[in-house]
């Protein structure tokens, strides 16, 4: 696609459940980045990919979260057993990652609403 | 990775020319300084980018202090359209993409009519 990708664009679940969270980037761009971003605050780094592999994932808040890129394409975003404080909107970014300037694409959004 | 500080919000008349500083007495000489913009309800979008000459674009200018520890993104005549939040990052040329990129929480600007 011409842009990053991401789905759902809304999801409402319970507290304890599991969900799935997918980003689409750019084609070719070998640098993948996830953030999360709740109501009225800024962006908090969560984990970022060089091809398919997580160099720094000191983002990740906790345990339940985990991330994973296939194929240097695709990655999803998994949150184990949700709690309240996991809604927020969780947003993906891709980048080419060659030596440059590093500009980010960003995607919509995935909304989190957790009860 | 090197910070940014940023006001946490601005005001500006529509038509008027606005000025968003930004700060980052940290920057090394590998850094990009980064403007991204985030409208309501959507991701952010790339605005501008410097490494030590200010530069123009379609969208603003960027103005960049002679010892690199300030920058000014400069939006010329304010519209309703501007109203975001501008983000300031610095970004080391040297890895490219790959590297941890972290936001501040940006500044809010408000666009009166």
């Amino acid at each position: 696609g011409a842009g990053v990708s991401q789905s759902p664009s809304n999801k409402v679940t319970e507290k304890g459940k599991d969900v799935e969270l997918r980003c689409d980037p750019i084609s070719g761009h070998t640098a993948l980045y996830w953030y999360r971003q709740s109501l009225g605050q800024g962006l908090e780094f969560l984990i970022y990919f060089q091809g398919n592999s997580a160099p720094d994932k000191s983002g990740l808040p906790s345990d339940r979260f985990s991330a994973e890129r296939t194929g240097g394409s695709v990655s999803t975003l998994t949150i184990q057993r949700t709690q309240q404080e996991d809604s927020a909107v969780y947003l993906c970014a891709s980048s080419p990652g060659t030596r440059g300037t590093g500009e980010l694409f960003f995607g919509e959004g995935s909304r989190l609403t957790v009860l | 990775d090197a910070k940014t500080t940023q006001p946490n919000s601005m005001e500006s008349n529509e038509e008027e020319p606005v000025h968003l500083p930004c700060n980052h007495s940290t920057i090394s000489g590998t850094d990009y300084i980064h403007w991204y913009r985030q409208l309501p309800s959507q991701g952010p979008e790339y605005v501008i980018h410097g490494l030590t000459s200010n530069v123009n674009n379609r969208m603003a200018s960027l103005a960049i202090a002679e010892d690199r520890k300030s920058s000014t993104l400069i939006l010329h005549r304010a519209t309703l359209r501007d109203a975001a939040v501008y983000y300031c990052i610095l970004r080391d040329r040297t890895s490219g993409g790959y590297q941890k990129v972290t936001f501040g929480t940006g500044t809010k600007l408000q666009v009166i009519p």
